[in-house]
């Protein structure tokens, strides 16, 4: 199994203010993923981290207002920019293990608030 | 159509007793099938996984048809530290953690 860490755990920002998110996973992982949990709803997969390549987004997440960094195979951060209250959300970083079937594993969790 | 369905829930129920979840997946090609457990304000975790033939891990039992694009979760015997809320999670068609869907989860409420 993997373990996971991200901080900060929680955080209420401003609008208008980024907020970067970090991510540290105890072992080397090719992939590492970003998700989105709004509120009562289910999990969203905003973009997937590539050591030494641009991160994949998917559908509705840009670049620009998630950028992401990958500096290394046991790392990532999530900057969610120029907040908004539609941005008060939970993310959670994840990595899938080797081999099958292939589990998922979350970090603990962002607790975002804008206000 | 969302492309995975759970039952809206919630469900409440006296311990001991025996319930079940349902999920409908909209992708014939989806290859592989899970349940996640997620506690109130924690991230969530692999409970089992669902295989064609239907497997068993103690109380819980899943079953996959998919000739129906459908899965299911038995719970028997429950305990209040079954209460949670289950996600259904559905792989495309190459398997890839990329084409993970989740449902929007059952929420679950075993009473003493």
């Amino acid at each position: 199994s993997a373990v996971i860490s991200q901080k900060p755990s929680r955080d209420i920002c401003q609008r208008g203010t980024s907020l970067t998110i970090q991510c540290q996973v105890d072992s080397q992982v090719t992939m590492m993923f970003w998700y989105r949990q709004q509120p009562g709803q289910s999990l969203t997969l905003i973009a997937t981290a590539n050591q030494g390549s641009e991160a994949t987004y998917e559908s509705g997440f840009v670049i620009d207002k998630f950028p992401i960094s990958r500096p290394n195979l046991t790392f990532s951060t999530l900057t969610v920019s120029n907040m908004s209250p539609e941005d008060s959300s939970i993310y959670l970083c994840s990595v899938n293990s080797v081999g099958s079937p292939r589990e998922q594993y979350f970090g603990p969790g962002t607790r975002l608030t804008v206000t | 159509r969302k492309e995975v369905e759970q039952d809206p829930g919630p469900f409440n129920v006296p311990e001991g007793a025996t319930v079940a979840f349902n999920c409908t997946y909209s992708n014939s090609a989806s290859q592989s099938f899970f349940w996640y457990r997620q506690d109130c304000r924690k991230e969530p975790k692999l409970l089992m996984s669902v295989y064609s033939s239907g497997n068993e891990d103690g109380r819980f039992t899943a079953q996959l048809n998919r000739a129906s694009q459908y899965i299911s979760l038995l719970i028997r015997d429950s305990k209040l530290s079954d209460s949670a809320t289950y996600l259904c999670v559905v792989t495309g068609s190459s398997g890839s953690a990329r084409q993970l869907t989740f449902g929007s989860g059952t929420q679950l409420t075993v009473l003493p």
